[in-house]
């Protein structure tokens, strides 16, 4: 079965920086893959979905990469705030479009 | 528009109690979800929903896990008898297209604590 493997160390950076959170899965390719911000005592947000034929998706600060040969996502938060320290979970579909979910990791911006 | 809406937010029992969650997602999604999520893990599915009829309810542990689904709107999920070991947020979601991305909107979720 599809397993979703993400750090489950948290990442601490200094605001300003680039923030890169990492999402691996184990076994065939996914038809797309999400990524979600979860703050504390809440539920996940959507925040950006990328297809296997697309290598790169831009929302604003935010920037997804899928690399198949990798079997790997990458999640990139430029010019980090405080206000983006979150979870950030990677999900992706297995049989019958059931959401396998990742651990999530725990980002964390120093100002 | 409203979001998922969830009650209640936090739930304290004692073991062996039964518990009862609901949910009422956004309007026009048809497709509802239900899931658990551990601290410091990511949600795992419980149950799914089409219209009123329950799919996917494979990771559902029948013997004391119940989930309904009236009319395909409101859902409850419960719980009887309650171990110690089901302590755990418990979140609902909905979505709009499952075949478009399959994009979750969540609820705040529902905290259980079992004592």
């Amino acid at each position: 079965s599809q397993k979703i493997e993400q750090n489950s160390e948290a990442l601490n950076i200094q605001e300003g920086k680039t923030a890169t959170l990492t999402c691996n899965y184990t076994n065939y390719s996914p038809a797309y893959l999400q990524w979600y911000r979860q703050d504390p005592g809440r539920g996940p947000v959507f925040l950006l979905l990328i297809r296997e034929n697309e290598k790169e998706k831009r929302k604003e600060r935010l920037k997804v990469t899928f690399d198949t040969t990798l079997k790997q996502s990458l999640f990139h938060i430029t010019a980090s705030q405080p206000a983006d320290s979150a979870t950030y979970l990677c999900a992706c579909p297995t049989g019958s479009y059931i959401p396998t979910f990742g651990r999530g990791t725990s980002l964390i911006v120093h100002p | 528009e409203a979001g998922v809406v969830q009650s209640p937010r936090y739930k304290i029992i004692e073991k062996k109690q039964p518990v009862a969650f609901w949910c009422n997602p956004i309007s026009g999604h048809n497709t509802l979800y239900w899931y658990r999520q551990n601290l410091g893990q990511g949600p795992e599915l419980l149950i799914r929903y089409e219209n009123e009829e329950a799919v996917d309810d494979s990771q559902l542990p029948k013997d004391r896990f119940s989930a309904e689904r009236l009319k395909g709107v409101d859902s409850t999920l419960k719980i009887q008898p309650a171990e110690l070991g089901d302590s755990a947020v418990y979140l609902c979601a909905s979505t709009p297209d499952r075949l478009a991305g399959n994009i979750q909107y969540f609820g705040a979720g529902t905290r259980l604590s079992v004592l």
